[in-house]
C-alpha cells in the first residue's frame, strides 16, 4: 500500500506570495492532519480534516488555510508569505479522526521563503 | 498555553546501552504519544498511551504515562545503530496536540 505522498517536496517562494501544498493520504484513510516543523518552534499542529470538514485547528493565523476533497486528498494554502513561514510542512493521514489515532506521516514539503 | 519540556535535548550513547528520555508539563494530558523521526522523513508513531499509569512496550521500547498525567517517559533497551534519530513526545488534551522539542539520539557503534 502506498504511503502518504506530498507534493511538491521542495518549494522556494518570496515574501508576499501565496503557496498551495498537496497531500494524498494512504488509500482508505479519511483523516488528514497538517503540521509545521521548524528548528525554533518544533512540531506544531495546524489543522485536521475528516470527511471534507475541518475538525480541529491549531494556533495559526488566518493566512493558513486548508481543505479536503471528496477523495480525502487535502491541500494547505498559505497566503501573504512571511520569512517565518519557512519550514517543513508535514501531512499525516489516519483511518479515523482524532489526533491520538495512529497517524502516518508523509515526507513533508520543505518551504523556503526569501 | 500548554508546553512540554522534553529532556535530554540530545544523547550520545554506546551501542548496547539503555536509553531513557522524558517529557514533563505543568498541564494535564489525556493521551501521550511518542514518535521517532529519521532524517528526511516524517515522524513515525512508536507508542500511544491513553491511561494514567499505563506502561506499554513495543519491542525494545517501553513508555509510561505518568500517574499525575503531567509526564511520560520512553526507555529504549540495548540500543542499536538504527535507533539514531529524533524522538518526540506529544501530549493530547481535548483537541489540542502539543509536541516536545525532541531528543536527538546518536549511537556510537
Amino acid at each position: 500500500k502506498a504511503g502518504v505522498t506530498q507534493t511538491p517536496r521542495y518549494l522556494i517562494k518570496t515574501r508576499g506570495q501565496q503557496v498551495t501544498l498537496s497531500c494524498s493520504p494512504i488509500s482508505g484513510h479519511r483523516s488528514v492532519s497538517w503540521y509545521q516543523q521548524t528548528p525554533g518552534q518544533g512540531l506544531q499542529f495546524l489543522f485536521e480534516y475528516f470527511s471534507e470538514t475541518q475538525r480541529n485547528k491549531g494556533n495559526f493565523p488566518g493566512r493558513f488555510s486548508g481543505r479536503q476533497f471528496s477523495n480525502s486528498r487535502s491541500e494547505m494554502n498559505v497566503s501573504t508569505l512571511e520569512l517565518g513561514d519557512s519550514a517543513l510542512y508535514l501531512c499525516a493521514s489516519s483511518l479515523s479522526p482524532g489526533l491520538a489515532s495512529e497517524q502516518y506521516f508523509g515526507p513533508g514539503t520543505r518551504l523556503t521563503v526569501t | 498555553g500548554q508546553q512540554l519540556n522534553q529532556s535530554p535535548q540530545s544523547m550520545f550513547i554506546q551501542e548496547g546501552e539503555d536509553v531513557s528520555m522524558n517529557c514533563t508539563s505543568s498541564s494535564i494530558f489525556n493521551t501521550w504519544l511518542w514518535y521517532k523521526q529519521d532524517p528526511g522523513e516524517g515522524p513515525v508513531l512508536l507508542i500511544a498511551l491513553y491511561k494514567a499509569g499505563e506502561l506499554t512496550s513495543n519491542g525494545r521500547l517501553t513508555a509510561q504515562f505518568g500517574i499525575t498525567r503531567k509526564d511520560s517517559f520512553l526507555n529504549i533497551s540495548a540500543s542499536i545503530p538504527s535507533d539514531v534519530g529524533i524522538y518526540f513526545c506529544a501530549g493530547l488534551y481535548g483537541n489540542k496536540l502539543v509536541f516536545g522539542a525532541g531528543t536527538i539520539l546518536r549511537v556510537k557503534s
